[in-house]
């Protein structure tokens, strides 16, 4: 069976701090790795990962994949209020399901 | 461009009532997938169609769920008769090629 582990599964940071949020997975014919921001209704696209040691980034978000080790990390640098959300973790498979971790509850203080 | 559009956004039944939820995927997106979100857990997969094909359905509890994308664009997912334990996110998303869009979801209370 699939399975994606994401840790912590809460956070809460004062504004301006950085963040790490941690991906693991077990999956059989992987395709991709994907991040999702989901706030009070959909989950939004972060980034899609497909290969290793890549860095993807877009402003103060960043995240890279290890398929050697099976994990992805997502950095938040100098976050801010609105960065607070459930970030989703899913990984992609050869029938293109995706299966989600649990997701990281993130909450900043200002 | 217009984004996934689910109805309603929300739905409050009595258990043993039917209920059901619509989906306008993105247009020429050809797979449309149905998720169900539990509070605190990430979405998990129901149905998934290309087209107007479902493909995976593995994880339909199929005794009281069903779902049609009759003409390969709009979708129903239906429960009947739904049960406490349906209470949830029914989110609908939709992709052309790996990245899926998410629909804002329909949350059902079943009481």
């Amino acid at each position: 069976e699939d399975k994606v582990v994401q840790s912590p599964l809460s956070l809460v940071v004062h504004e301006g701090d950085t963040v790490t949020l941690n991906c693991s997975y077990e999956v059989t014919n992987f395709r991709s790795l994907l991040w999702y921001k989901q706030e009070k209704k959909a989950p939004t696209f972060l980034f899609m990962l497909t290969s290793s040691g890549i860095e993807k980034k877009s402003g103060r978000l960043s995240s890279i994949l290890d398929k050697k080790e099976l994990f992805s990390i997502l950095n938040i640098t100098a976050t801010q209020t609105g960065d607070s959300a459930v970030y989703l973790c899913a990984v992609a498979v050869g029938n293109e399901k995706l299966t989600f971790g649990t997701g990281t509850r993130l909450t900043i203080i200002p | 461009e217009a984004g996934v559009v689910q109805s309603p956004r929300y739905k409050i039944i009595e258990k043993k009532q039917p209920v059901a939820f619509w989906c306008n995927p993105i247009s020429g997106h050809n797979t449309l997938y149905w998720y169900l979100q539990n509070l605190g857990q990430g979405p998990e997969l129901l149905i998934r169609y290309e087209n107007e094909e479902a493909v995976d359905d593995s994880q339909l509890p199929k005794d009281r769920f069903s779902a049609e994308r009759l003409k390969g664009v709009d979708s129903t997912l239906k429960i009947q008769p739904a049960e406490l334990g349906d209470s949830a996110v029914y989110l609908c998303a939709s992709s052309h090629t790996n990245e899926q869009f998410f629909g804002p979801g329909t949350r059902l209370t079943v009481l």
